[in-house]
């Protein structure tokens, strides 16, 4: 059973477009942190959110975590190349099993192409 | 700092062998961590520790082992390569509180 769902998978866009990705969950979660993962590197962490409803703005990202704190979004406003890359989420705290905050549930990704 | 390093970048093994991916941290977080990342698949927790001593499995450790002798390294022991095992390895560290993770730049393992 996956518990954090990403959606969309896959992600082809043109330079400037808007876009918007998705990590839903049955389950509620503590925190929620966003990572992006380039080819042939580790992922770096973009951004945690820890309260629901919140909303943080990183330049031309933003992220929101649901009012349940069981789904969250990352926009990206105006793409540009540099934006491409593997998008994940990752829950800590699963508040269902007891899970701590230290260990997190990653969801697969959404790989997303910023073309020129 | 050099954050988390990982050594090797890239091995190839025969069904059988045996090796030892290493993790080192200069940061002095207590929590470090195991992955691997198959395509398609996301991070999967493989064993994980909260402190010098102290080892605990995650989600798929079977067919490897960890040690934890002091804060700085987590080494992650295969024993008995299996292809199963091909995939890339990250060791990630963290802080308690906030569970942020920092990723040492993977090592890419391709059994044979």
């Amino acid at each position: 059973t996956q518990l954090l769902e990403q959606s969309p998978q896959f992600l082809s866009i043109q330079e400037g477009e808007n876009l918007t990705v998705y990590c839903n969950s049955s389950s509620v979660f503590s925190s929620l942190q966003w990572y992006r993962q380039e080819p042939g590197e580790g992922p770096v962490l973009l951004v945690t959110v820890v309260t629901g409803g919140e909303v943080k703005k990183l330049k031309r990202l933003t992220f929101q975590f649901g009012d349940a704190r069981k789904d969250s979004s990352l926009h990206i406003t105006a793409a540009q190349p540099g934006d491409t890359g593997l998008y994940l989420c990752a829950g800590g705290g699963q508040s269902d099993s007891g899970g701590s905050n230290y260990k997190l549930t990653f969801g697969k990704g959404t790989l997303l192409t910023v073309n020129p | 700092n050099a954050g988390v390093t990982q050594t090797p970048k890239f091995r190839i093994l025969k069904i059988g062998q045996s090796m030892t991916l290493q993790c080192t941290q200069d940061m002095n977080h207590n929590y470090m961590y195991w992955y691997r990342q198959d395509p398609g698949m996301g991070l999967k927790l493989i064993y994980y520790s909260v402190g010098a001593g102290i080892t605990d499995k995650g989600e798929v450790p079977n067919g490897y082992n960890v040690s934890r002798s002091t804060t700085e390294d987590f080494p992650l022991r295969l024993e008995l390569a299996a292809p199963s095992q091909t995939s890339v390895y990250f060791c990630a560290s963290s802080y308690p509180v906030g569970g942020a993770q920092y990723f040492g730049p993977g090592t890419r393992l391709l059994v044979l």
